[in-house]
């Protein structure tokens, strides 16, 4: 059974438009959201974490928002760039997990010049 | 400067043979993590450790062994009871109680 579901595969956007990357999960019990990027044959880096008394978390260009009613997290990139083209996976994990982390499937997104 | 390294990058046996993945980390970090990644899945965890001597199976354990004799290093073999060992292969670390996990760059095993 799949606790963290990233059910669109892949999203092609224009240079300069935004990407929003869609993360649902189903396990009530997780309480801190991340979001890992990566590239072909690379380990996966951090990108951007959300705890689930936020409901919104921002760096730079990439920002993180929090539905916990609903289940669901979204990971906005504006603008987007040719460098952002990268698998982007999200993960779970909640209090007593021992730090485990559930993972997404990945999306792969693709920025058009 | 500080990271996890993983090698070799490539790795390829045979049918029936044991092989074990290297993984050093020098972050000083206690918990270690060994994940598979398949085409088109995210990434399952295999073991991890959260301290030195001590390590529990994840989701995907069989066919798997590890060990956790120094805080540096948390090797993985790949057994040959493991019935499709051919995948890419990461190791994580990350500190005590946090679960923002670092991870190395991977090992790429084929099996043939």
């Amino acid at each position: 059974d799949q606790q963290v579901k990233q059910n669109s595969p892949s999203l092609s956007v224009q240079e300069g438009r935004i990407s929003i990357l869609n993360c649902d999960y189903t396990n009530s019990m997780f309480d801190y959201f991340l979001w890992y990027k990566k590239y072909p044959a690379e380990g996966p880096t951090f990108l951007i974490s959300i705890s689930s008394i936020k409901d919104k978390n921002e760096d730079g260009r990439f920002t993180v928002f929090l539905n916990k009613s609903a289940k669901h997290l979204s990971l906005h990139i504006v603008p987007s760039q040719p460098g952002d083209s990268a698998v982007y996976f999200c993960a779970a994990s909640y209090t007593g997990a021992n730090s485990k982390l559930t993972f997404g499937k990945g999306i792969t997104l693709s920025v058009r010049p | 400067d500080g990271g996890i390294t993983q090698s070799p990058k490539y790795l390829f046996r045979k049918e029936g043979q044991n092989v074990t993945l290297s993984c050093e980390q020098n972050l000083n970090h206690d918990a270690m993590y060994w994940y598979r990644q398949d085409p088109g899945q995210g990434l399952r965890l295999i073991y991890y450790s959260q301290i030195v001597n001590d390590f529990q199976k994840g989701d995907i354990a069989e066919g798997y062994s590890v060990s956790r004799e120094k805080k540096e290093s948390f090797p993985l073999t790949v057994t040959s009871a493991q019935k499709n060992p051919t995948a890419f292969y990461l190791c994580a670390s990350s500190m005590r109680q946090s679960v923002e996990q670092y991870f190395g760059p991977g090992t790429r095993l084929t099996v043939t």
